[in-house]
């Protein structure tokens, strides 16, 4: 399967500055990956498509401007949290579709990133 | 919605089969059934997923019935380091993983 990596795994930031996540996929190159958040003792709920060369797609009740994303390259995606605050305090996961993804493939998830805001 | 239905938590002893259940009585023909699992403070690891047949890996088994309304996820020997949440999916090609509660298996000694 495919090898996926986050940076850092873990960060403690004051409230109202920025915080950059990074999601590199090892092995092959993705045009898309996707960011899931997930709050304690709750499951994962996806943020947003990245999607190399073009704008991000977001999902209902995502705040665009709040949440950046960058898909750099092939292998890079960046998650932005603009003007944190106590209430983004959450685990960050990013994946990675393992091949062609409408074909019915499977997607591989980072070790994910806590953000705690204080 | 997350089309799937699990028990909220199983017990297993430490060496036994673990079989864990999943209702999906709304799946359509061209939906994968998906199951993954995630061990506490990590991202979710891929076991396996399946259309039709039953399937076999590594990690574990995919029992899925032959209406495909329901499917069983077997880890043939739990080990305490199988103690995790577990979520079976339910997608078709092209759409996103949409996670519901899992269930929460507990292996003991």
């Amino acid at each position: 399967g495919a090898v996926v990596s986050q940076h850092p795994s873990w960060v403690i930031c004051k409230s109202g500055t920025s915080v950059k996540i990074e999601c590199r996929s090892l092995d092959f190159q993705a045009t898309t990956m996707f960011w899931y958040r997930q709050f304690p003792k709750q499951s994962l709920m996806l943020m947003a498509t990245s999607n190399e060369g073009s704008k991000a797609t977001y999902e209902q009740g995502v705040e665009k401007d709040k949440f950046l994303i960058n898909h750099a390259s092939l292998t890079l995606s960046t998650l932005t949290v603009t003007s944190a605050h106590p209430e983004d305090s959450s685990f960050y996961i990013c994946s990675v579709p393992g091949g062609v993804w409408a074909s019915g493939d499977t997607q591989y998830f980072g070790p994910g990133t806590r953000l705690t805001v204080l | 919605d997350a089309k799937t239905t699990q028990p909220p938590s199983m017990d297993c002893a430490e060496g036994r089969a673990a079989n864990l259940p999943c209702n999906h009585s709304t799946i359509s023909g061209n939906e994968y059934v998906y199951w993954y699992r995630q061990i506490h403070s990590q991202g979710p690891q891929y076991i396996i997923h399946g259309l039709k047949n039953n399937e076999t890996n590594e990690m574990a088994s995919l029992i899925i019935t032959e209406d495909r309304k329901s499917s069983t996820l077997i880890l043939p020997h739990a080990t305490l380091r199988d103690t995790a949440v577990y979520y079976c999916i339910v997608r078709n090609a092209g759409n996103m993983l949409t996670f519901g509660g899992g269930t929460r298996l507990m292996v003991k000694p």
